[in-house]
């Protein structure tokens, strides 16, 4: 099973519009992480936003929020008001346990359209 | 402050041979990971280096292996290169092997892109 699934390949949304990506992910561990990151087309990826299992408060940075449902396993990433330069692959991640290593999900490609 | 630095930024091997792929982490940071990102795929972790020695490790086989040097840079190696092994390798650094903050996520470098031909 997969433990990160992205479902929308590719989006295309307007400028200054908001735009939710969506991610759910399956672990028995009580403690893991969820992480977005922005990947542009020079490859880095760019850390947004990380959710931990037991923060009872959605995480916020600037325009990046997380739409933490625990109950649903459901992590999804809200960008408002969206700009031109915020076109590039996102990829939802997750660290359970003790692990060190991530698991990804295969990402979604945002365009963004003036 | 020079956030982590990969070389080569592209590289070219033949099926059979061996490759040598460098990391240099984020200043501060004390761990290097390896990431796999084939085409239209998101990264899947090969391992992670912490204090020298080979923390934890992914699904990879045994051609892959690693090193991490006193000065915290580090080295993935890859032996007899399959056409399958062509992909991006991220590196990515942190304080610690979780993170001193997991708030803070990891600090990915621009990757190496590899072929193998």
């Amino acid at each position: 099973a997969q433990k990160i699934t992205q479902t929308q390949p590719g989006m295309f949304v307007q400028e200054k519009e908001a735009v939710t990506l969506d991610c759910t992910y399956d672990t028995s561990d009580q403690s893991y992480g969820l992480f977005w990151y922005k990947q542009p087309s020079s490859g880095e990826m760019i850390f947004l936003i990380y959710q931990g299992s037991y923060d009872e408060q959605n995480a916020t940075e600037g325009r990046y929020s997380l739409n933490f449902q625990k109950a649903r396993k459901s992590a999804n990433l809200v960008i408002s008001a969206s700009q031109l330069g915020d076109s590039a692959m996102y990829f939802c991640a997750m660290r359970e346990g003790v692990s060190d290593g991530l698991t990804f999900g295969k990402g979604t490609h945002l365009i963004i359209q003036p | 402050d020079a956030g982590v630095t990969q070389s080569p930024t592209h590289l070219i091997k033949t099926r059979g041979q061996q490759v040598t792929l460098r990391c240099s982490p984020k200043s501060g940071h004390d761990t290097v990971s390896w990431y796999q990102q084939a085409l239209g795929q998101g990264p899947q972790f090969i391992f992670q280096y912490y204090e020298e020695e080979e923390r934890q490790r992914g699904n990879f086989p045994d051609r892959f292996s690693g090193h991490q040097f006193p000065n915290y840079s580090s080295e993935l190696n890859v032996n007899a290169l399959l056409l399958g092994d062509s992909a991006l390798y991220l590196c990515a650094s942190s304080l610690g092997p979780q993170g001193a903050r997991p708030s803070y996520g990891y600090t990915f470098g621009s990757g190496t892109r590899l072929t193998v031909v």
